[in-house]
C-alpha cells in the first residue's frame, strides 16, 4: 500500500524567500507524481504533474524535482509572496492502483 | 470555463437528514471520483465510477451512496448525516487509460458540508 508523507507540516518564511516542500512516497512504481495547492475552504488546484519518465517540471516560479528511485519530490517555489500561502499537497498515481496516494500536505505561511 | 463543477459550494444540514451533492463535468472523462476530506488531513477516496462501472472502497460508509446517470453527471447521497460527516466533498475527473490510474485526476471546487 502506498503511503505518502510530507514534512514539514507547517511552514512559515517571510516574504521573498525560497519555499523547499518534501513528499516522500513507499512505492517507487508510479504513473506520475502530481502537486496541488489548497487555499482554506477551496478545492484542489493542479500545480505541476511530473510523469515517472520525468526528473522536473517548471511552471513560472515553481519547480518540482522527482526521484522516483529514492521515493521524493520536491517543490521548490522562488522568491515566495504572500499570496503563495496556502495548503500544498503532493499527491501519488501508482501503478496498477485507480487511486491517487495524497499526503497530509504542507501548510504554507508567508509573512508581509 | 470550469471543467469539474461542484454544486452547492456550501451546504447546510440536519444531524439524519439526506442531503445529496452533485458533480457535472464537460471533459467528457469516462472516470469520475468522490472524495471525502476533513480539516487538515488528506483527501479520503470513497468511491469512483470507471464508466458505469461502481467501484466502492472498502471502508466507505453504507449510508454513502453515488449515482451516474450519464457521463457528465455524478451524484453524491448521504441517507443519514451524522455529525462526523461534516467535511469538504471533492469530485475528480480522469481519462481512463489502459493503466486505469495513470491518467492526471482534475478536481472541482468542493462542497462543504455542515450538519446541525
Amino acid at each position: 500500500k502506498q503511503e505518502v508523507t510530507q514534512i514539514p507540516a507547517a511552514l512559515s518564511v517571510p516574504e521573498g524567500e525560497n519555499l523547499v516542500l518534501n513528499c516522500s512516497f513507499t512505492d517507487s512504481a508510479i504513473y506520475n507524481l502530481q502537486w496541488f495547492r489548497q487555499d482554506p475552504g477551496k478545492g484542489l488546484t493542479s500545480l505541476l504533474l511530473i510523469q515517472s519518465s520525468q526528473r522536473e517540471q517548471t511552471s513560472g516560479r515553481l519547480n518540482a524535482s522527482l526521484d522516483k528511485s529514492s521515493g521524493r519530490s520536491t517543490l521548490y517555489i522562488a522568491a515566495s509572496q504572500p499570496g503563495d500561502s496556502a495548503t500544498y499537497l503532493c499527491a501519488v498515481a501508482t501503478i496498477n492502483d485507480y487511486k491517487l496516494s495524497f499526503g497530509a500536505g504542507t501548510t504554507v505561511t508567508v509573512r508581509a | 470555463d470550469a471543467m469539474v463543477i461542484q454544486n452547492p459550494r456550501y451546504q447546510v444540514t440536519q444531524f439524519g437528514k439526506p442531503v445529496t451533492l452533485s458533480c457535472s463535468q464537460t471533459l467528457n472523462h469516462n472516470v469520475m471520483y468522490w472524495y471525502q476530506q476533513k480539516s487538515s488531513q488528506a483527501p479520503k477516496l470513497l468511491f469512483h465510477y470507471y464508466d458505469k462501472d461502481f467501484n466502492n472502497e472498502a471502508d466507505t460508509p453504507d449510508n454513502f451512496q453515488s449515482r451516474r446517470p450519464n457521463t457528465s453527471f455524478c451524484f453524491l447521497d448521504i441517507r443519514s448525516p451524522g455529525l462526523g460527516d461534516a467535511a469538504m466533498y471533492l469530485c475528480a475527473t480522469s481519462r481512463g487509460g489502459q493503466g486505469r490510474g495513470d491518467q492526471p485526476q482534475h478536481f472541482g471546487d468542493g462542497t462543504r458540508l455542515s450538519i446541525l
